[in-house]
């Protein structure tokens, strides 16, 4: 199984700061890695897709990169709307696997 | 925009059974592995189980393997989960999830909630 590692687990931010997740997997997963992001009570929504895609309706101030075992999503200048937990998952095989999640809140 | 609506969710005993429906819109259901995910309050998201487009795959997560069964019906555009011998720590949210398998989750329902509790 691929254990998959989020960190911080909280990170405290002021809007317009500039927010660095990290998610670093036991094992090789190429780019088959995706984002989410939840606010309480939401469901969860994909934000980024295959390390560095985009999502649908994901806003340019979200970027993603990395592969194999090292992974970052960053969000550049951050809006109150991005005040969330996100959690990365890997696709890699069947054996599917999330993140224990990084929340974002307000400093 | 896929729709995906999650009912069935109930308070229930130990030792009972619930069974969990997906009704899907506005999406080729026949077309996407599916996917439920659960998340127990307070903390994070675990794929409990998934199905191929086809149904010749089925994954259970080792918590809930032998007690649990996915289904599909796709000329209903419909997931399932049947859910037996319930125990107090699938007490969870859970959401019905296009994707699964070697694909992300692209599409949520909002979730049903089931408590398992005396």
């Amino acid at each position: 199984e691929v254990v998959l590692t989020q960190s911080p687990s909280t990170l405290s931010l002021s809007p317009g700061e500039r927010a660095a997740l990290s998610c670093r997997a036991s094992q090789s997963v190429d780019t088959n890695l995706a984002w989410y992001q939840q606010k309480p009570g939401q469901a969860p929504r994909l934000v980024m897709f295959d390390a560095s895609h985009r999502a649908t309706g994901i806003p340019a101030r979200f970027s993603g990169r990395g592969s194999e075992t090292d992974f970052t999503l960053t969000i550049s200048s951050l809006e109150p709307e991005d005040f969330a937990v996100y959690y990365c998952q890997q696709h890699t095989n069947w054996l599917l696997s999330f993140g224990g999640g990084t929340k974002i809140e307000i400093k | 925009q896929p729709q995906l609506v999650e009912s069935g969710g109930a308070v229930v005993k130990p030792g009972g059974s619930l069974r969990l429906s997906c009704a899907a819109s506005a999406i080729t259901f026949s077309d996407h592995y599916m996917s439920w995910i659960r998340q127990a309050p307070g903390k994070g998201l675990e794929c409990v189980s998934y199905i191929s487009d086809s149904t010749n795959y089925l994954y259970y997560a080792e918590s809930v393997k032998g007690r649990f069964t996915i289904s599909r019906d796709n000329a209903k555009s419909s997931l399932y989960l049947q859910m037996d011998s319930l125990r107090a720590e699938d007490s969870a949210v859970y959401f019905c999830v296009v994707g699964g398998g070697p694909y992300y989750f692209d599409h949520w329902g909002r979730g049903t909630l089931v408590t398992v509790s005396s």
